[in-house]
């Protein structure tokens, strides 16, 4: 099964609302990380936290880690319609001398005007 | 600077027919990763390689299925005789090398392949 699960698997939301993203995992990791993939396109790398991190910022994203918990969260702010998209957590457990993502299924995030 | 480049971006297979698909990493990324999108879901590890070496191939299924990436030109993985199931996104990834403090780094993708098989 997947190592991942993002939770909710779809997100609807007004422009200027904020939208938060769960993920859950199974194994101890090295880093999370979350990714964007726009309909029918590739995925954008958004963010990394590692293992010994619990917060980490970049614009308008903000991203937590509870190890304990073995889960995180993506924090969009103020969304906009351009937001629209389907996001990604992916572990790399760390345990195979180079990055082997474990992706999880996805929230599909809707972002109306 | 160009990212990493796949093509063809749409591939239509008849079942037993081969599929090739082709990537080219990022200028100066020696690593190279397959995954695999079925619809609706996340995305499977198949492969990883770096030049003339395949690493690890966990992902990948026993038979039909084989990538490479030579020393010159871009990585190539191969399906044969393509069957139904094999209808996917297959994305392929790079990234640097992980550096000596043992940083990591965010995978850069291309926009995948989209293989059907009629």
């Amino acid at each position: 099964s997947q190592q991942g699960e993002e939770d909710p698997q779809a997100l609807s939301i007004q422009e200027g609302e904020n939208a938060t993203m769960n993920c859950s995992y199974k194994t101890s990791i090295n880093n999370l990380q979350w990714y964007r993939q726009n309909s029918g396109r590739g995925l954008v790398h958004l963010i990394l936290i590692r293992s010994n991190e619990r917060e980490k910022h970049s614009g308008r994203l903000r991203v937590t880690l509870d190890t304990s918990k073995k889960s995180s969260s993506l924090l969009i702010t103020a969304s906009r319609a351009a937001d629209t998209a389907s996001y990604f957590c992916a572990t790399d457990a760390g345990n195979t001398g180079f990055q082997k993502l474990v992706f999880g299924t996805g929230t599909r995030l809707l972002v109306s005007p | 600077n160009a990212g990493v480049m796949q093509n063809p971006r749409h591939l239509v297979r008849r079942r037993g027919q081969e599929a090739r698909l082709r990537c080219s990493p990022v200028k100066g990324h020696s690593h190279v990763y397959w995954y695999r999108q079925l619809p609706e879901e996340g995305l499977k590890f198949m492969v990883y390689l770096q030049k003339e070496n395949i690493i690890d191939e966990s992902g990948m299924p026993k038979e039909r299925f084989s990538a490479e990436f030579p020393k010159e030109g871009p990585s190539i993985l191969r399906i044969q005789q393509v069957v139904r199931g094999d209808s996917a996104a297959y994305f392929c990834a790079s990234s640097p090398r992980i550096g000596a403090e043992g940083g990591v780094y965010g995978y850069t993708f291309g926009s995948g392949t989209r293989l059907t098989v009629v």
